[in-house]
């Protein structure tokens, strides 16, 4: 059980563009889910926190209109990057946690590419 | 806020035992995290700390003394395929939903 995936797991888009990546929830009910960011050799930077129906919450320094966030239901949430630059190439990783659990399930990750 | 700091690289061979520390100072305690990922995977959870003590499970043990900020992670007959970073997390109780914040990781390589 507990299971998150995410979509794509690796894509490559050009400087401009705007890039949405799912996470699902595959059998449980995400209550919250977070997104981070990892680069290169370093650990992972929580950019925002989703909970399903309201607005996220952002981390200080994340630009909340350049990484869009939509948690519709508790088994979805949605990241898009928009107007992406090759600064935002990185690892994005999803996390999914419910109010019954102490645990954050995480997904396999989508990796991205701005050329 | 929060500041969680750990070793940035350790070296160990093949069948020994390696402890990874993790300090943090934090403005409300509520569970330390364990977690191994593997380069270009998402991390895999191992262990929860939440009261002082030792946690084991088989060969990884992990440890907590709330009075110091300190934790601990015990890697037992280290095989080469622990080879990975260690990620400390620590949870805030005074930030709703469960968030957690990660040290910068510890990276791990196993020698024969």
């Amino acid at each position: 059980g507990a299971v998150v995936s995410q979509h794509p797991s690796w894509v490559i888009c050009k400087s401009g563009t705007s890039v949405k990546i799912e996470c699902r929830s595959l059998d449980f009910q995400a209550t919250t889910m977070f997104w981070y960011r990892q680069f290169p050799k370093q650990s992972l930077m929580l950019m925002a926190t989703s909970n399903e129906g309201s607005k996220a919450t952002y981390e200080q320094g994340v630009e909340k209109d350049k990484f869009l966030i939509n948690h519709a239901s508790l088994t979805l949430s949605t990241l898009t990057v928009t107007s992406a630059h090759p600064e935002d190439s990185s690892f994005y990783i999803c996390s999914a946690s419910t109010r019954a659990s102490y645990e954050q399930y995480f997904g396999p990750g989508t990796r991205l590419t701005v050329t | 806020g929060q500041n969680i700091d750990q070793p940035t690289e350790m070296t160990a061979t093949e069948g020994a035992i390696v402890q990874i520390n993790c300090t943090y100072q934090t403005s409300g305690f509520n569970g330390l995290f364990w977690y191994q990922q593997h380069a270009g995977e998402a991390p895999t959870f191992l262990s929860y700390n939440v009261l002082d003590g030792l946690e084991e499970k088989g060969r990884f043990s992990s440890f907590l003394s709330r009075s110091k900020g300190y934790s601990y992670l015990l890697l037992k007959e280290l095989q080469m395929k622990d080879s990975a970073s260690y990620l400390c997390a620590v949870r805030d109780s005074k930030a709703a939903g469960n968030k957690l914040t990660f040290g910068g990781g510890t990276r791990v390589l196993v020698k024969p």
